[in-house]
């Protein structure tokens, strides 16, 4: 068990919806970082925030959002959402916000759009 | 960008046997993680090693920063061992996101 919590574990939706991905990151940790698995991209990057501010950003669409909150738990809201978003999504956790940092990874969210 | 470059992308062990396990990388690194996906989807931290060699039980890791590959032992594989092994790097060019390589999928059988 990594320390990071993610919610739900599993979610079925439809094309068009609009669903929200929750982490809660290990204690202490000040950062979080969302990834995306799909069969045809691998693990790619998303999105970080570092203390409730956005830190750097990757393939993130723009129907796709994110947060962190004071309590440093953090949400990821995908909007219209397609067919291709199906994917497992996973919520990592670092101390600090920098590159030297140990990232522990989310159980993960496996998305099925139909 | 940085290429993350795994290699074999498949094994398929004999319980009891060893193996290795190699990523090469493209560029400097900050970080180095090495992570196992289990069949249930879970991405368990195995090393953290930017560089030098490391131990934990059955696994065991080595980076060469300056030849810029890192290499993951297997011993007296267990069934449990199977799954997808990654290796994935932080770019100092790139910021602080981790870049996957595609993966070494393991299967042991018994």
């Amino acid at each position: 068990d990594s320390g990071v919590t993610q919610t739900p574990k599993h979610l079925i939706t439809a094309t068009g919806q609009r669903v929200t991905l929750r982490c809660s990151p290990r204690s202490g940790d000040l950062s979080v970082y969302w990834y995306q698995q799909s069969l045809d991209q691998g693990l790619q990057f998303l999105i970080q925030y570092y203390n409730g501010e956005e830190r750097a950003k990757g393939n993130i669409l723009e129907r796709f959002s994110a947060q962190q909150f004071p309590d440093l738990h953090s949400e990821l809201n995908l909007s219209s959402l397609e067919l291709g978003d199906s994917a497992l999504y996973f919520c990592a956790s670092s101390a600090g916000g920098g590159g030297y940092n140990e990232q522990f990874f989310g159980p993960g969210t496996r998305l099925t759009v139909l | 960008g940085i290429q993350v470059e795994q290699s074999p992308p498949d094994l398929i062990l004999q319980e009891g046997a060893n193996s290795t396990l190699r990523c090469n990388f493209s560029d400097s690194v900050n970080n180095l993680q090495w992570f196992h996906q289990n069949p249930w989807g879970q991405l368990i931290n195995l090393f953290y090693i930017p560089s030098g060699t490391k131990q934990n039980g059955r696994l065991s890791a080595t980076t060469v920063a300056t030849e810029r590959y890192s290499l993951l032992y297997i011993s007296s594989s267990q069934t449990t061992d199977s799954g997808v092994y990654f290796c994935a790097v932080v770019y100092f060019a790139a910021g602080n996101k981790l870049t996957f390589g595609g993966g070494t999928r393991v299967l042991v059988k018994p």
